[in-house]
């Protein structure tokens, strides 16, 4: 079993550009979250998918957008990059138990590295 | 999610008992406990959860009061490798905190 994966490990990008960050959950899993973690600090929540649909956010503007796939995996999207968005973002997945409520653990993916320039 | 407060950090000696305190006075009653820890630079690990009974798996020990408004992580025999930070959250949505920081010592 693979676990949660996540693409690119590293990624630079330029003020006012855009990037997609991709992510697989485990197997067997279909409730897929990100975080985003600024150094020095806690992962905040970001958004929750569940069946192809945004399910909870946090409070993030709408610069930052995701999508699930029919497959479960998903990406996250985050446009008009600000150096602010500089951080590790993190996908969480969880078993099918787990709905929108949950209370199965999740799994966590080792991260995207983002620094913005 | 419900609030949660833990200390900053903890020292615990190598081979010893840690434990991890939290509390989570707001906690409602459908809302679990998770433990989770993060060494640097990598994903958070998932290392235990419960909602109302005591909990143990072969990593750690969850001690949840009557109350539910406090819960203490145990890890039993302390090594070097369990120095990371450790998030307790009170609630489905994974709601991180802060966390401790927890340097187990020679």
């Amino acid at each position: 079993d693979a676990g949660v994966t996540q693409s690119p490990t590293h990624l630079i990008k330029t003020r006012g550009q855009q990037v997609t960050l991709r992510c697989s959950p485990k197997s067997g899993h279909d409730t897929v979250s990100w975080y985003q973690q600024a150094l020095g600090q806690g992962p905040q929540f970001i958004f929750q998918y569940y069946e192809e649909e945004e399910r909870q956010r946090g409070n993030f503007p709408d610069r930052f957008s995701g999508h699930q796939f029919p497959n479960y995996s998903s990406e996250l999207n985050v446009n008009a990059l600000l150096l602010g968005d500089s951080a590790l973002y993190l996908c969480a997945s969880r078993s099918p138990t787990a709905g929108v409520v949950g209370h199965t653990e999740a799994f966590f993916g080792q991260g995207t590295r983002l620094t913005v320039v | 999610d419900a609030k949660t407060t833990q200390p900053t950090s903890m020292d615990c000696a190598e081979g010893r008992a840690a434990n991890l305190p939290c509390n989570h006075s707001t906690i409602s009653g459908n809302e679990y406990v998770y433990w989770y820890r993060q060494i640097h630079s990598q994903g958070p690990q998932y290392i235990i959860h419960g909602l109302k009974n005591n909990e143990t798996n072969e990593m750690a020990s969850l001690i949840i009061t009557e109350d539910r408004k406090s819960s203490t992580l145990i890890l039993p025999h302390a090594t070097l490798r369990d120095t990371a930070v450790y998030y307790c959250i009170a609630g489905n949505k994974l709601v991180f905190g802060a966390g401790t920081i927890l340097r187990v010592k020679s």
